[in-house]
């Protein structure tokens, strides 16, 4: 079963405006929330991070926000420029065991157009 | 700037064959990670290293997977015998102790099995 669900294959948006990439998950025992950006034959590169115990946190132009009744968080990217395209994974932390293991959800294709 | 080394970056093998990648973690992470990334999806946890020790294999195909950390610092993954469904992208990652802060990823082997 899919823990973390990204439902959103790709997304395309014009340079300047805002992307919001979207995260659903399902399991409540998790304390932290992460982003990560990918580019072609790269690893992933960690991007903004959310504690389960706060609703938003900001850094520069992305925000990640966090709704834990609905079990959803999003990605603000403002204003959105070309090297953000990329693909970005949503990651949540099981709380169990502390062991720092993350689980991914599928991954959104982002393409910010000049 | 410490990164996670990865060697290979590409790997293709014949069906049947043995195969191994080999990772050196960012200097003082004691926390080693290995995932893997099937085309389209989400990067998914194999094994997780503490210093030398497993911490966490429950998504590792032991019949044909093996990892070791002998001196606690670098790590090998092996795949004997190679079948197909193996060809991916085999992604490690380091952190601190305890995985309390984000996950450093390498640049990937990918691995094609023929």
């Amino acid at each position: 079963d899919q823990q973390v669900k990204q439902n959103s294959p790709s997304l395309s948006v014009q340079e300047g405006r805002i992307s919001i990439l979207n995260c659903d998950y399902t399991n409540s025992m998790f304390d932290y929330f992460l982003w990560y950006k990918k580019y072609p034959a790269e690893g992933p590169t960690f991007l903004i991070s959310i504690s389960s115990i706060k609703d938003k946190n900001e850094d520069g132009r992305f925000t990640v926000f966090l709704n834990k009744s609905a079990k959803h968080l999003s990605l603000h990217i403002v204003p959105s420029q070309p090297g953000d395209s990329a693909v970005y994974f949503c990651a949540a932390r099981p709380t169990s065991g502390n062991t720092g293991k993350l689980i991914f959800g599928q991954g959104t294709t982002l393409q910010v157009k000049p | 700037e410490a990164e996670v080394a990865q060697s290979p970056r590409y790997k293709i093998t014949e069906k049947s064959q043995a195969v191994a990648f080999w990772c050196d973690p960012i200097s003082g992470h004691a926390t080693l990670y290995w995932y893997r990334q099937i085309l389209g999806q989400g990067p998914e946890l194999l094994v997780q290293f503490q210093d030398e020790s497993v911490v966490d294999d429950s998504q590792l195909p032991k019949d044909r997977f093996s990892a070791e950390r002998l001196k606690g610092v670098d790590s090998t993954l092996k795949i004997q015998p190679a079948e197909l469904g193996d060809s991916a992208m085999y992604l490690c990652a380091s952190s601190t102790l305890g995985g309390h802060t984000e996950a450093f990823f390498g640049q990937g082997t990918r691995l094609t099995v023929v």
